[in-house]
């Protein structure tokens, strides 16, 4: 059962431009998410989070959005840059535990 | 180089063979995570260990298994290697045993022929 799901494979986006990158999540008592960066032959690095008592978290050129109705959060990159090639997964912890729920992962490619 | 280092970083195997893949975690770091990336799919938690002890345990094989050593490096055994077995292995540390804040290491890739 894939509780946090990314279903868009990739995407891709000209330099300058913003990316958007969607995720959704089936368990309502996920109060807390991760988006992970990951480049080809290296681990997932952490990104930006985001706490279910906020709706928008930014830093930098990456603001994360979260609609909890929706159970929908997005990773919205402006202005996208080629340096932001990778591949970009959006992760949960459940309640209890530090374990993470990762979705299947956006290869976003920024064409220059 | 995010302090998490994973040996070997690639491994071809057979079937019915068993493997063990290592991690060393970040200096300072107590916990270790396992995780599974299967073609086309997301990381699938294996198990974490925090300071020697077994901590949480996600969809792990029973042909798999772990341990965390007093120095605190993680070794993730993997036994009666099956073609499907074949994923990028990633290994994660960090500082407590609740933290949100995971450092991952570069995977090793598991080929199963």
């Amino acid at each position: 059962d894939q509780q946090v799901k990314q279903n868009s494979p990739s995407l891709s986006v000209q330099e300058g431009r913003i990316s958007i990158l969607n995720c959704d999540y089936t368990n309502s008592m996920f109060d807390y998410f991760l988006w992970y960066k990951k480049y080809p032959a290296e681990g997932p690095t952490f990104l930006i989070s985001i706490s279910s008592i906020k709706d928008k978290n930014e830093d930098g050129r990456f603001t994360v959005f979260l609609n909890k109705s929706a159970k929908h959060l997005s990773l919205h990159i402006v202005p996208s840059q080629p340096g932001d090639s990778a591949v970009y997964f959006c992760a949960a912890p459940p309640k209890r535990g530090n374990q993470f729920y990762f979705g299947t992962g956006t290869s976003l490619t920024v064409i220059p | 180089d995010s302090g998490v280092t994973q040996t070997p970083k690639h491994l071809i195997t057979a079937t019915g063979q068993r493997v063990t893949l290592r991690c060393s975690p970040r200096s300072g770091d107590l916990s270790v995570y396992w995780y599974q990336q299967s073609l086309d799919q997301g990381l699938q938690f294996l198990i974490q260990y925090y300071n020697g002890e077994e901590r949480a345990k996600g969809n792990i094989l029973e042909r798999f298994s772990a341990q965390q050593f007093p120095d605190l490096h993680s070794e993730l055994n993997l036994s009666s290697l099956e073609l499907g077995d074949s994923a990028l292995y990633f290994c994660a540390s960090s500082v407590g045993g609740n933290d949100y804040g995971y450092t991952f290491g570069s995977g090793t890739r598991l080929t199963v022929v």
